[in-house]
């Protein structure tokens, strides 16, 4: 079965400094994995997603994650945060079929001016 | 090209009545998956629908809930005889195809139940 574990669960960090999420993942083959953000009331948007290939993945808003086998995880990656990214971040796995994502537990980040 | 359509946003009912959400897909998508999201929680997988077809049910609880995703309309979950324990925001998400690994699955805005 796969699983996805976020395992910082609150992230503060000041406004202009770089930022790094931290998942990782269970999975029997090689994963789909996935980081989405949500704003406070709403819906999930995706930032990036790893299929194959390059391992450092570049997606929206500046955000980048780095794949990586050995160590099972797939950490997502900022050089410089902005207030406007506070916001809670899940990643996921999905599973060869397409038909499901497992999601972690989320990391909500707090930006300090 | 409008997205993942849901409503209501926000719906209220006390125990024991019925809530339906419905979900409307973005164009051209044919697949539907239903998960849901407790407090301070996050999305569980419930339900994966194609046209007319269950495809997985496997995160459905086994009573009082249901799925429908017809020909014609929206994809419908349905809960009946609500309980507290079924305050949650339920999300939708869509996708092209589901058999090609990996496809991105859109999501919806949610619809936040809560039960008095």
């Amino acid at each position: 079965a796969q699983s996805v574990t976020q395992p910082d669960i609150h992230i503060t960090v000041s406004e202009g400094a770089s930022l790094e999420l931290r998942c990782n993942y269970s999975y029997g083959a090689t994963p789909y994995l996935f980081w989405y953000v949500q704003s406070p009331g709403q819906g999930l948007q995706l930032l990036l997603k790893y299929f194959s290939g390059d391992t450092l993945v570049q997606g929206i808003k500046g955000f980048e994650a780095e794949f990586k086998r050995s160590q099972s995880s797939f950490n997502l990656r900022k050089p410089s945060v902005h207030w406007s990214d506070a916001a809670e971040y899940f990643c996921a796995v999905g599973n060869n079929a397409g038909n499901m994502l497992t999601f972690g537990g989320g990391t909500r980040l707090m930006v300090k001016p | 090209n409008a997205g993942v359509m849901q409503n209501p946003r926000h719906l209220v009912r006390r125990r024991g009545q019925e809530a339906r959400l419905r979900c409307s897909p973005m164009k051209g998508h044919s697949h539907v998956y239903w998960y849901r999201q407790l407090p301070e929680e996050g999305l569980k997988f419930m339900v994966y629908l194609q046209k007319e077809n269950i495809i997985d049910e496997s995160g459905m609880p086994k009573e009082r809930f249901s799925a429908e995703f017809p020909k014609e309309g929206p994809s419908i979950l349905r809960i009946q005889q609500v309980v507290r324990g079924d305050s949650a925001a339920y999300f939708c998400a869509s996708s092209p195809s589901g058999h090609s690994a990996g496809n991105e699955q859109f999501f919806g805005p949610g619809t936040r139940l809560t039960v008095l």
